[in-house]
């Protein structure tokens, strides 16, 4: 059973659109919620989040967390044909890095031109 | 500032070879962590080392081991290879302050093929 779900799995938008990628997740034991982007190989870290309704904002990227609805969302607005990636989602638990994060399968956003 | 390190980028071995792969952590990270991505699977958390001791580990079978050094780098072997084992084997490091989840970053990953 997947405890981190991310949807949808798969994306295609066209440049300049706003794109919405959601991610929900259990509650035990629940630290933060992460977001990476993950273009070739190595995951790139994104935002970190531990409070509730606490937008985080990098350029055209937001993210925001709901720990009532158990989910997340990542918000890319303007879309640009560099935004095409897998984003990932994981969850970090109590006790720091003890379980390791939690990943999604995470959504392949193609962002055509 | 340096970020994660691996190597080697690929590695090809034949079923039952053993397979090391290296990580150096960005410094100051104390914290080293493991994880599997095979097709189709996502990440999947192997083991996590920090100061020197692994802390946890993952459902993965005990062929899967490693160890941190005292420069905090750390080495992941894996024994007895299966077919199954072909991935892309991903190393990230964080800080470890108390029981505060803290940002895990990624190095480029060995992408490990069992034949």
């Amino acid at each position: 059973e997947d405890k981190v779900v991310q949807s949808p799995l798969s994306l295609v938008v066209h440049e300049g659109d706003t794109v919405t990628l959601n991610c929900s997740y259990e509650v035990t034991n629940f630290r933060s919620l992460l977001w990476y982007k993950q273009e070739k190989k190595a995951p790139t870290f994104l935002f970190m989040l531990t409070s509730s309704g606490i937008e985080k904002k990098s350029g055209r990227l937001s993210s925001i967390l709901d720990k009532k609805e158990l989910f997340s969302i990542l918000n890319i607005t303007a879309t640009q044909t560099g935004d095409s990636a897998v984003y990932l989602c994981a969850e970090g638990r109590v006790g720091g890095g003890a379980d390791g994060l939690t990943f999604g399968k995470g959504t392949h956003l193609i962002i055509q031109p | 500032e340096a970020g994660v390190t691996q190597s080697p980028t690929h590695l090809i071995k034949t079923r039952g070879q053993q397979a090391t792969l290296r990580c150096s952590p960005i410094s100051g990270h104390t914290s080293v962590y493991w994880y599997q991505q095979a097709l189709g699977l996502g990440l999947q958390f192997l083991l996590w080392y920090d100061e020197g001791e692994e802390r946890n580990r993952g459902n993965f079978p005990p062929r899967f081991s490693g160890r941190q050094f005292p420069n905090y780098s750390s080495e992941l072997n894996v024994n007895a290879l299966e077919l199954e084992d072909s991935a892309l084997y991903l190393c990230a490091s964080s800080l470890r302050l108390g029981t505060l989840v803290r940002a895990q970053y990624f190095g480029p990953g060995t992408r490990l093929l069992v034949l």
